[in-house]
């Protein structure tokens, strides 16, 4: 399975765009990028996943590199309720696990 | 959707106590997964179910832990003898199989206390 390396925490300015990086460069042809994120005491929760096209909802823009080997999420407007750890998971191989490392542990400052 | 819904939210027992915790997916998700969380890591795979069939286990689920899904419905996940080092949070997760396209939706997890 893909790693992924984030890094740990994040600063981000109240009404700035936040991006939030991810390398993912052992990632298959056929492994989607998922994020996902976690604010404190509660479940985490999906924000977007993609494929190698750039994606857009209402809650964030993914951004994947061509080769695919690292990615971006972008929180356009932050807001101080964006504060949260912030997972990329690359799904596993088998098609079953989700594997969360670590984080980035972004901090929305008013 | 009424959402993943997991009892109870927070537990405390005593070392060699048996637990048992409770998970109520999504309707019609057929899909059931339990991870757990420690302070300051992200959550780790324990193991998932399709339907009744638990389909894989992770390592970290020693003998102690057992988890159930009997009418592929709600999920009960119950560690006997419990530890100190059980203490966690337990995250159920559900989704509908659909390959790589699946999203997770996660309940707000049971905090166990083992002293």
């Amino acid at each position: 399975d893909a790693k992924t390396t984030q890094p740990p925490s994040m600063d981000c300015a109240e009404g700035r765009a936040a991006n939030l990086p991810c390398n993912h460069s052992t990632i298959s042809g056929n492994e989607y990028v998922y994020w996902y994120r976690q604010i404190h005491s509660q479940g985490p929760q999906y924000i977007i996943h993609g494929l190698k096209n750039n994606e857009t909802n209402e809650m964030a823009s993914l951004i994947i590199t061509e080769d695919r080997k690292s990615s971006t999420l972008i929180l356009p407007h932050a807001t101080l309720r964006d504060t949260a750890v912030y997972y990329c998971i690359v799904r596993g191989s088998t098609g079953n696990q989700f594997y969360f490392g670590t984080g980035t542990s972004l901090t929305v400052i008013p | 959707d009424t959402g993943v819904s997991q009892d109870p939210r927070h537990k405390i027992t005593k070392r060699g106590q048996n637990v048992t915790f409770r998970c109520d997916p999504i309707s019609e998700h057929n899909r059931l997964y339990w991870y757990r969380q420690t302070l300051g890591q992200g959550p780790e795979f324990l193991t998932y179910f399709q339907n009744e069939a638990q389909l894989e286990k992770s390592r970290l689920l020693s003998d102690r832990f057992s988890a159930e899904r009997p009418k592929g419905s709600f999920s009960t996940l119950e560690i006997q003898r419990t530890e100190q080092g059980d203490s966690a949070m337990y995250l159920c997760a559900s989704s509908r199989s659909g390959a790589t396209n699946e999203k997770l939706f996660f309940g707000s997890g049971t905090q166990l206390s083992v002293l």
